[in-house]
């Protein structure tokens, strides 16, 4: 079952424009919230990320927006730069009952081209 | 400088053949991953591993099959019984103490593309 749905499946932005990216989840028990950014063949990297106690995060230019009764979280990306192509993933993450082991769920990722 | 490393970067096998790709860390981490990633798919569970000597199949299990006989290394080989292996796998390692009652995030490794001819 897919647990987690992304949209939209690829993005263009003009540089300097506002990219959002959005996240639906279904399972109430995920308890952590990161967006990953993922440039081609490379490993992705955690950009920013999000715990459910709190509706905004923002760090230099990225937001997380968090709304836990809709279940849903986004990424915002001001004044977006050609160095921001890349794919993003958010990646919610669920504690392993009985364990100290936490599983991702990757989202199947969004294509943004910021062109110049 | 810590991180993840993968080898090789590039993999070419023949079908029926078994192949294994090596994952080391060295940030000390508990927990190791595999997945796979495949254009449009985002990332599957492939195995993981809690601690040494232990694993758990995650979603797409079959076919492949890792060992942890050192915490730094969580190798993974696709065997004959994977029927589409070509892929990009990527290895992730985290830490497993519950920070502030909550797991903590994954790092990953640079990825082996796996082209079977």
């Amino acid at each position: 079952q897919q647990q987690v749905k992304q949209s939209p499946q690829s993005l263009i932005v003009q540089k300097g424009g506002i990219s959002i990216i959005n996240c639906a989840y279904e399972n109430t028990a995920f308890d952590y919230f990161p967006w990953y950014q993922q440039f081609p063949g490379k490993g992705p990297a955690l950009l920013i990320a999000i715990r459910p106690d709190v509706s905004e995060k923002k760090e230099g230019r990225f937001t997380i927006s968090f709304n836990k009764s809709a279940k849903q979280f986004s990424l915002h990306i001001m004044d977006s730069q050609p160095g921001d192509s890349a794919t993003y993933f958010c990646a919610p993450l669920l504690a392993d009952r009985g364990s100290t082991l936490g599983r991702l769920y990757f989202g199947r990722g969004t294509q943004l081209t910021v062109w110049p | 400088d810590g991180g993840i490393t993968q080898s090789p970067k590039y993999l070419f096998r023949k079908e029926g053949q078994n192949v294994t790709l090596s994952c080391e860390q060295n940030l000390n981490h508990d927990a190791m991953y595999w997945y796979r990633q495949d254009p449009g798919q985002g990332l599957r569970l492939i195995y993981y591993s809690q601690i040494v000597n232990d694993f758990q199949k995650g979603d797409i299990a079959e076919g492949y099959s890792v060992s942890r006989e050192k915490k730094e290394s969580f190798p993974l080989t696709v065997t004959s019984a994977q029927k589409n292996p070509t892929a990009f796998y990527l290895c992730a390692s985290s830490m497993t103490l519950l920070l502030g009652g909550r797991a903590d995030t994954q790092y990953f490794g640079p990825g082996t593309r796996l082209t079977v001819l």
